[in-house]
């Protein structure tokens, strides 16, 4: 069964604007991570918060993280071209072996 | 620095064949995984290890098998695929250090007729 669901599962907007995508998730966790899939590649982590954070940046990405809610959102600022691809959360749960349960993913449209 | 390097890229196979994929990572990282990823369902845990000699179930494990007998390998074998194997199926490590990320293969694409 998928842990995180996330919301829209497509987005399309224009060059210059923000992107957020959302993740929700079920169990006590770790931590979550973001990763991106270009096509036809493997995933790429972007960014990781910990349980006992709320907010974290890395250059134009924001992370937060309500664990009340079990809720998680990504925003990416000033979206480019280049930031066309599927973007999925992935929860760490808290047994052993980091084994990260993947949502569906949000699939990001930047055109010009 | 090659990452995690998956082979084959693709393959057919017909029902009831047998295959391995093979996955090979250079950064010394203990833990492994293999992943299939299926339209509309994200990623399924099949398989992992977390070091060589070990391997774990996943969510999905029934019709495939595994092995790690070097640190930097690790293999899914399908004994007799099954139409319901088609996916694209990822390979993933990790370091041990806790809250460290997954590098990931660029995957294998696999079709059963």
């Amino acid at each position: 069964s998928q842990q995180g669901e996330e919301d829209p599962q497509a987005l399309s907007i224009q060059e210059g604007e923000n992107a957020t995508m959302n993740c929700s998730y079920k169990t006590s966790i770790n931590n979550l991570q973001w990763y991106r899939q270009n096509s036809g590649r493997g995933l790429v982590h972007l960014i990781l918060i910990r349980s006992n954070e709320r907010e974290k940046h890395s250059g134009r990405l924001r992370v937060t993280l309500d664990t009340s809610k079990k809720s998680s959102s990504l925003l990416i600022t000033a979206s480019r071209a280049a930031d066309t691809a599927s973007y999925f959360c992935a929860t760490d749960g808290t047994g052993t072996a980091s084994k990260l349960t993947f949502g569906t993913g949000t699939r990001l449209q930047v055109t010009l | 620095n090659a990452g995690v390097t998956q082979t084959p890229k693709f393959r057919v196979l017909k029902t009831g064949q047998s295959m391995t994929l093979l996955c090979a990572q250079d950064m010394n990282h203990e833990y492994m995984y293999w992943y299939r990823q299926d339209p509309g369902m994200g990623l399924r845990l099949i398989h992992y290890s977390v070091g060589e000699g070990t391997t774990a179930k996943g969510e999905v494990p029934d019709g495939y098998n595994v092995s790690r007998l070097k640190k930097q390998n690790f293999l899914l074998g399908l004994e007799s695929a099954a139409p319901s194997q088609t996916s694209v199926y990822f390979c993933a490590s990790k370091d041990r250090v806790w809250n460290s990320p997954l590098h990931f293969g660029n995957g294998t694409r696999l079709t059963v007729t």
